[in-house]
């Protein structure tokens, strides 16, 4: 909704372009890690996971990168379109199979 | 199917009021859970349920309850409603526990508490 994602840092990006989101993330014993959009006035929507056995996953137009030495995470979008702007969640989870969301980036498409 | 349903949409309450957030859904997913989300910030676990008659609370439990009698329907409760409590809420189901198994949300409630 539009009073989600407040305060937000905005990455905005040229349509065609890639889009490059990054996430750091708290505990170094989450194991499953998982990047969700969330469009106005939507709930948030899976879009790619990876387990901390691995350090790249691909799916359709996305790319997830884990650094488990930093704690950082990315979701790479490429040649973004109209449509992949929302906000993006990442978050993580561990042995207590609870899930924990970051704060959220909003991308924006410019024209 | 149609996946996660919450009702109502919207609502407005005033301060001390009670009411019930219904959520439903279709995909016999043993795993639902309850998350509000307030501006700024990403989703914050209020209860959750690993199947029907079994529930435990999340991050943020005060002031909701819930129960499961069955295992498509998972209503939250707001016992005396507060400005506190004004969010927007989201309901998720997943096939187990949400570690390795997607969540699918609802399209949320948002609630106003005067």
């Amino acid at each position: 909704g539009e009073s989600v994602g407040l305060h937000l840092p905005t990455l905005s990006v040229q349509e065609g372009d890639n889009s490059i989101i990054n996430c750091a993330y708290s505990n170094s014993a989450s194991d499953y890690f998982i990047w969700y959009k969330q469009e106005s006035g939507k709930g948030p929507q899976f879009i790619i996971d990876i387990r901390s056995n691995m350090d790249k996953r691909q799916g359709q137009r996305v790319t997830v990168l884990l650094n488990k030495t930093v704690k950082h995470l990315s979701l790479q979008i490429a040649a973004t379109q109209p449509g992949d702007s929302a906000v993006y969640f990442c978050a993580e989870s561990g042995a207590n199979d609870k899930i924990i969301f970051g704060k959220g980036t909003r991308l924006h498409i410019l024209p | 199917n149609a996946g996660v349903t919450q009702t109502p949409k919207f609502q407005v309450l005033k301060t001390g009021q009670s009411m019930t957030l219904q959520c439903a859904q279709d995909m016999n997913h043993e795993y639902m859970s309850w998350y509000r989300q307030d501006p700024g910030m990403g989703l914050r676990l209020i209860h959750y349920s690993v199947g029907a008659g079994i529930t435990d609370q999340g991050e943020v439990p005060n002031g909701y309850n819930v129960s499961r009698s069955t295992t498509e329907d998972f209503p939250l409760r707001l016992l005396s409603a507060a400005p506190s409590q004004t969010s927007v809420y989201f309901c998720a189901s997943s096939l187990a526990g949400p570690t390795y198994n997607e969540q699918f949300f609802g399209p949320g409630t948002r609630l106003t508490v005067l």
